[in-house]
């Protein structure tokens, strides 16, 4: 698995955008990137992934580098409900998909 | 939709004691996947199946740890006996061929 590296936690003021970045030097030209979110006392939850292009969602964007070592996920405009633990994970595609491995993530506060 | 759905929501058990963890996968997901979550080590993939076959167990941390899938509708966790360092939240999640991990509320163990 690729090793990530994403800073242990970062602020944002409500309704500001949140730019959480990731550093994933070692990803094989075929992993994508993960994004995951875990609010507190739930399960994780699926955010956004990607593979090269830049990816847009109804929840977040995903901009990836143009080398791929790196990604940054965005909240265009944080939310209160945005406090949360964001994980960052790169993943092979075809047989291998279904296994992915959690970091230590960077945790979000969101002040009102 | 119910999403994927754990039972018990608690569990607490005298060590030494058989516990089974129940999940119910979303239905037309191929694949479930069973993880603990401690503030020491993150969360941790157990194991994960793929149309009801065993791919990967390689996370499951000794034989006290047992997983079964008996139908694409269900799967347990069992440990037997159990020791206070088995205390954790367990998830379950499922997954479609493709597309992101679908997480249930998990399972609070407490082994005293």
């Amino acid at each position: 698995d690729a090793k990530t590296t994403q800073p242990n936690s970062m602020e944002s003021n409500e309704e500001e955008p949140v730019h959480l970045p990731c550093n994933h030097s070692t990803i094989s030209g075929t992993d994508y990137i993960h994004w995951y979110r875990q609010l507190p006392s739930q399960g994780p939850e699926y955010v956004i992934h990607g593979l090269t292009s830049n990816v847009n969602n109804r929840m977040a964007s995903l901009a990836i580098a143009e080398d791929r070592k790196s990604s940054t996920l965005i909240l265009h405009r944080a939310t209160l409900r945005d406090a949360a633990v964001y994980y960052c994970i790169p993943n092979a595609g075809g047989t291998s998909y279904g296994k992915l491995t959690f970091g230590q993530g960077t945790i979000l506060t969101v002040h009102p | 939709d119910a999403g994927v759905i754990q039972s018990p929501r608690h569990e607490v058990t005298e060590m030494g004691q058989e516990v089974t963890l129940r999940c119910k996968p979303i239905s037309g997901h191929n694949s479930l996947f069973w993880y603990r979550q401690t503030m020491m080590r993150g969360l941790e993939l157990l194991i994960y199946f793929n149309n009801n076959v065993p791919i990967d167990d390689s996370g499951m941390p000794e034989d006290r740890f047992s997983a079964k899938m008996p139908n694409a509708s269900f799967s347990t966790l069992k440990i037997q006996p159990s020791e206070p360092r088995d205390s954790a939240v367990y998830f379950c999640a499922s997954s479609p061929n493709v597309g992101g991990y679908t997480f249930g509320s998990g399972t609070r163990l407490t082994v005293v």
